[in-house]
């Protein structure tokens, strides 16, 4: 089993819809989170920490669920812009900084 | 601002030639990495370091050797190349700790004939 999981899509999103996606951790000792954003062909780049009671950057919202061992990922009017793969990472808490990371969730948002 | 720097970017190799992946980061991180990153598999850990002189094996290390003689410099060398190492890699670098974002050099396309 992968220790995390997401499902890898494409969400096909109309411009201006609203998307959400998740991702499951399977060590119960993580203790951060993060979302990556991957455009093609291009390296991750951070798109936002995963704080305990959820938090927001403009219109995208993380959460986290703890005792079901996932997170996730919500886009509010969605822009063409935000057609990428995005990257559940989660940081093991005795793993020295070593990311996990999960295959990614493809994101399409069309005209 | 340069950020994570790789070379080469691309480079075509042929089975049991060696070849050297140079990363430089101009942070003043104390940790580097090596990911390697294939279709439906996310990016894999090679080998990370936590300091000047120290390296360590990630998840998948075999084929690969890395050296961190200077604090800024990451290399990522392989010995014997092998197609099973075709692979997109990355270089990366965070300050180190828990909960600190980790940044990424552009990556490397690697493909072994």
């Amino acid at each position: 089993r992968k220790e995390v999981e997401q499902d890898p899509g494409p969400f096909n999103v109309p411009e201006g819809a609203t998307v959400a996606f998740n991702c499951t951790y399977s060590n119960s000792a993580s203790q951060s989170f993060f979302w990556y954003r991957q455009d093609c062909r291009k390296e991750p780049k951070l798109l936002m920490s995963v704080y305990s009671s959820g938090n927001e950057d403009g219109r995208f919202t993380a959460q986290l669920n703890r005792a079901s061992q996932y997170i996730s990922l919500l886009i509010r009017d969605s822009k063409l812009s935000d057609s990428a793969t995005y990257l559940c990472v989660v940081n093991i808490a005795d793993s020295w900084g070593k990311l996990q990371f999960g295959a990614g969730t493809q994101v399409v948002v069309t005209p | 601002n340069a950020g994570v720097t790789q070379t080469p970017k691309f480079r075509v190799l042929k089975t049991g030639q060696s070849m050297t992946l140079l990363c430089a980061q101009d942070m003043n991180h104390e940790y580097m990495y090596w990911y390697r990153q294939d279709p439906g598999m996310g990016l894999r850990l090679i080998h990370y370091s936590v300091g000047e002189g120290t390296t360590a094996k990630g998840e998948v290390p075999d084929g690969y050797n890395v050296s961190r003689l200077k604090k800024q410099n990451f290399l990522l060398g392989l010995e014997s190349a092998a197609p099973s190492q075709t692979s997109v890699y990355f270089c990366a670098s965070s300050p180190g700790g828990s909960g600190n974002t980790i940044y990424f050099g552009e990556g490397s396309w690697l493909t072994v004939v």
